[in-house]
């Protein structure tokens, strides 16, 4: 299975500033997810990031507020903007595992936390 | 409303003890998948399951599928203090052409498993 490597790790950031996650995987992917997970709660998709086009933003996430780059197969950003303290979450990349290969694979997440 | 019901959503139990979680929808899914998460890093993928009634075992975890492909359990038997973590099921509505889309994510089962 992919490898993902995720950063930051985790980041206090200050309200009304900007923080860009990084994910790089190990190998081509077609399509990368991006989750959010609140304290105590399940994931939720924010996107879906394929490479060469827009990605698609599930109800309730704007592009102008989760900006989000896909350059090339092995790498996607997410950008959280415009930060306030409900954005305290940990946001995870993930991929999946491609034909015949039901399994996806995660970073270990950045562990975010807006004052 | 939530795709994918999970329950029960916390559970403490002594080790040497038996337990299940359920996941059930009112929705068909090409697959469904277990993750096992801990603290401060991303789900880690179990099992998947594909076939309508199918049943997976990782040694004392067994896994089962629908038939109708609507719902899911584990099972763990006699648990170990090392069993305790958050599990997720999280399934897969679209398979694209065999590549999968995004995941829908249970709430979650918090287990601690007490000695």
């Amino acid at each position: 299975s992919a490898v993902i490597s995720q950063k930051p790790s985790r980041d206090i950031c200050q309200r009304g500033t900007s923080l860009t996650i990084q994910c790089q995987v190990d190998s081509q992917v077609t399509m990368m997810f991006w989750y959010r997970q609140q304290p105590g709660q399940s994931l939720t998709l924010i996107a879906t990031a394929n490479q060469g086009s827009e990605a698609t933003y599930e109800s309730g996430f704007v592009i102008d507020k989760f900006p989000i780059s896909r350059p090339n197969l092995t790498f996607s950003t997410l950008t959280v903007s415009n930060m306030s303290p409900e954005d305290s979450s940990i946001y995870l990349c993930s991929v999946g595992g491609g034909v015949f290969n039901y399994g996806y694979t995660f970073g270990s997440g950045t562990r975010l936390t807006v004052v | 409303t939530q795709l994918l019901e999970q329950s029960p959503q916390f559970l403490s139990i002594q080790e040497g003890e038996n337990l299940t979680v359920y996941c059930n929808s009112s929705s068909v899914f090409s697959s469904l998948q277990w993750y096992r998460q801990e603290p401060g890093e991303g789900p880690v993928l179990l099992v998947t399951v594909v076939t309508g009634g199918e049943v997976k075992k990782l040694k004392r975890l067994t896994f089962q599928f629908g038939d109708a492909r609507k719902d899911s359990s584990l099972h763990i038997t006699a648990a170990q203090t090392g069993d305790t973590g958050l599990y997720l099921c999280a399934g897969a509505l679209k398979d694209y052409g065999g590549s999968q889309g995004n995941l829908i994510f249970g709430k979650g089962t918090k287990l601690s498993v007490k000695p």
